[in-house]
């Protein structure tokens, strides 16, 4: 059975860092790109970040750039993303997704509330 | 880039057809064959219900199909049931720039 299962989420003042993890199972993990997805409070779908298998390529949302730093472990299974300089419009539940068709596998979910 | 702009909500009622546009500019959706379509249910991650435009995973019902015509991709849902209720999303693949842009969203109600 497929399972990503994230952690690391919290409540955090503005300004503040954090780092997030996803730990994959039941897939071979080492060979996907691997995403970060995020979900305001009452708010729709925004991509934040990908990665490729090998972390050779990087993409970033315009809004998270500069801020934001994905990286992954592939001999641990495990993805991450780096959060610092948290704003208020970071707060949002966090994904680990793979988005790779068909084989689309998601968590679900670790919350980020940026709040002081 | 912005995102895809979907209908706030839509609403049928059981057995009945809906569609849910999602729309850009000729230039985005027209561009690109890699379109996605999610539904998510309150409180869960989302599921992918349609990929590559028209292409259902294994295990999603026949009654979902997809399609794009010029600037915009549509979600067709047929015989709706009540468990059709939840927010869709379109998600397009760039694989540049906006790597992954989804959709505003669109609330499905079954009266």
């Amino acid at each position: 059975e497929v399972q990503l299962v994230e952690s690391g989420g919290g409540l955090v003042k503005p300004g503040g860092s954090l780092r997030l993890s996803c730990v994959a199972s039941g897939f071979t993990f080492s060979t996907y790109s691997m995403n970060w997805v995020r979900q305001a409070p009452g708010k729709g779908l925004e991509w934040v970040s990908s990665l490729s298998s090998s972390s050779s390529y990087i993409y970033y949302a315009d809004s998270v750039k500069g801020r934001f730093a994905i990286s992954r472990d592939n001999a641990k299974n495990s993805l991450y993303l780096q959060i610092n300089g948290l704003r208020a419009e970071d707060t949002a539940v966090y994904y680990c997704a793979s988005l790779t068709t068909p084989f689309d596998y998601w968590g679900q979910g670790t919350l980020v509330t940026v709040s002081s | 880039q912005s995102a895809l702009t979907q209908p706030a909500s839509v609403s049928g009622s059981p057995g009945q057809s809906i569609t849910i546009s999602c729309t850009g500019t000729s230039s985005v959706v027209g561009a690109y064959k890699y379109v996605s379509w999610y539904q998510q249910h309150p409180g869960k991650a989302p599921k992918l219900m349609i990929y590559d435009v028209s292409d259902r995973p294994s295990g999603v019902s026949n009654r979902f199909s997809g399609s794009k015509s010029g600037g915009t991709a549509s979600l067709t849902i047929s015989g709706l049931q009540a468990e059709d209720e939840a927010d869709y999303y379109c998600c397009l693949y760039t694989g540049i720039s906006t790597y992954y842009l989804f959709g505003t969203g669109t609330k499905v109600t079954v009266l």
